[in-house]
This record gives structure tokens, C-alpha cells and sequence, in this order.
């Protein structure tokens, strides 16, 4: 049974600190790691996408992979409470159109 | 360009009732995907379509469901008969045939089985 884990949080930190998002998975062959965002009551939206190992940024988010821990993480920069939501990670296998989905992290971004 | 389109926004329903929910995948996307969210369960796949055809529906809870993708364009999922337990938002995703092509959703179905 392949796996995403997730801490379910909430995660809470203070406007403007950097909020940390991790989430790990238990398929090896798995290629290709998706963070999504959901606010309440609405769609998962897709905000990062990274496939190799290292870091990936784009505004105030990064992404970061090591394949070998099997462990993918979110950072938010200068989080503002507009970034309050749940965080969905999703892992895809290297032979499968699947995404297999963590349960979420709630982060609460206090003003 | 048009996201993901799904029908209709918010079904309540009593339970016994046939629920139909539908799904327009982004032009070009050739792979299609409902799943089921709920506080309990967090976010399940019922059943993934590609090229129309149904590929894997092992998610699909029990008999009472069925999926069908008639065209490219189009998919519809149905409960029949719906029970309460079926209460949860469901969503549909589309995608290109490709394991590095992340899926799109869309706005959901927040149905209420009564």
C-alpha cells in the first residue's frame, strides 16, 4: 500500500515567519511531488510541482525533494494570513497516472 | 482558458434517490478523475478514466456507484440508490496522460444525502 504522510497539524506561526510543510512517502520508484493548496470549502489547487532533488522556488514558496530520505517539504516564506489553509501533498508513482494524496496540513498564519 | 467544469455545485437529496454529478475535463486533458472527500476519510479516488476508458475503479466504494466517460469531454458519476454515508464533496480532475502532469480540479459537488 503506498503512502503519504502528513502532519495533520494545525501548524500555526505568526505573519511574516516562514512556515515549514512536510510530508513523506513510502514508494521509492515515485517521480514526480505535488503540493496543493485548499482553503475551506473550496478545491485543492495546485501550487508547486517538483521532480529532482534539491530545492525549487517560485515567489514565496519553496519546494524541496531528497529522494533518498523520501521526504518532500513546502516552505512559505513571509507568511501572510491569506496563506491560511490546508496543504495537500501528493506523490505520483513512476508507471501510474495516479496521485496518491497525504491527508493535509492545516497551517494557521496569525496576524 | 475554461478550469475544470463540474454540475451541479450543491445536490441535497433524500436518500433512495438516484444522484447524478458531471464533469467537463479541461479541452485537451485525456485523463479524468473523481474522487470523494470527506473530514473522515480525507481525499479518495473513486475510479480514473484515460482515453475515455476506465482504467482502475477499485476506489469505487460499492455497486451503488457507477462512472462513465462517454466522450472526451464529458463524464458523469451516479448513485443509485444514494444513502446518507454518501454525503461528502466530490470532485472531479483532469489531466494530460503523463506521470509528471499534475491534475487540475474542479470546483466540486457538495452533496447532501438526506
Amino acid at each position: 500500500q503506498k503512502e503519504v504522510e502528513q502532519n495533520s497539524g494545525p501548524l500555526s506561526v505568526p505573519e511574516g515567519a516562514i512556515a515549514s510543510l512536510n510530508c513523506t512517502y513510502s514508494d521509492r520508484g515515485s517521480q514526480s511531488f505535488f503540493w496543493y493548496r485548499q482553503y475551506s470549502g473550496k478545491s485543492p489547487e495546485l501550487i508547486m510541482s517538483i521532480y529532482s532533488n534539491g530545492d525549487k522556488e517560485d515567489g514565496r514558496f519553496t519546494a524541496q525533494l531528497n529522494k533518498a530520505s523520501q521526504y518532500v517539504s513546502l516552505l512559505i516564506r513571509d507568511s501572510q494570513p491569506s496563506d491560511s489553509a490546508t496543504y495537500l501533498c501528493a506523490v505520483n508513482g513512476d508507471s501510474s497516472y495516479k496521485l496518491i494524496f497525504g491527508s493535509g496540513t492545516r497551517l494557521l498564519v496569525r496576524p | 482558458d475554461a478550469g475544470v467544469i463540474q454540475s451541479p455545485r450543491h445536490e441535497v437529496t433524500e436518500m433512495g434517490q438516484e444522484v447524478t454529478l458531471r464533469c467537463k475535463p479541461i479541452s485537451g486533458h485525456n485523463s479524468l478523475f473523481w474522487y470523494r472527500q470527506t473530514m473522515m476519510r480525507g481525499l479518495e479516488l473513486l475510479i480514473y478514466f484515460n482515453n475515455n476508458v476506465p482504467i482502475d475503479d477499485s476506489g469505487m466504494p460499492e455497486d451503488r456507484f457507477s462512472a462513465k466517460m462517454p466522450n472526451a469531454s464529458f463524464s458523469t458519476l451516479k448513485i443509485q440508490p444514494s444513502e446518507p454515508r454518501d454525503s461528502a464533496v466530490y470532485f472531479c480532475a483532469s489531466s494530460w496522460t503523463n506521470s509528471n502532469q499534475p491534475q487540475h480540479f474542479g470546483d466540486g459537488t457538495r452533496l447532501s444525502i438526506l
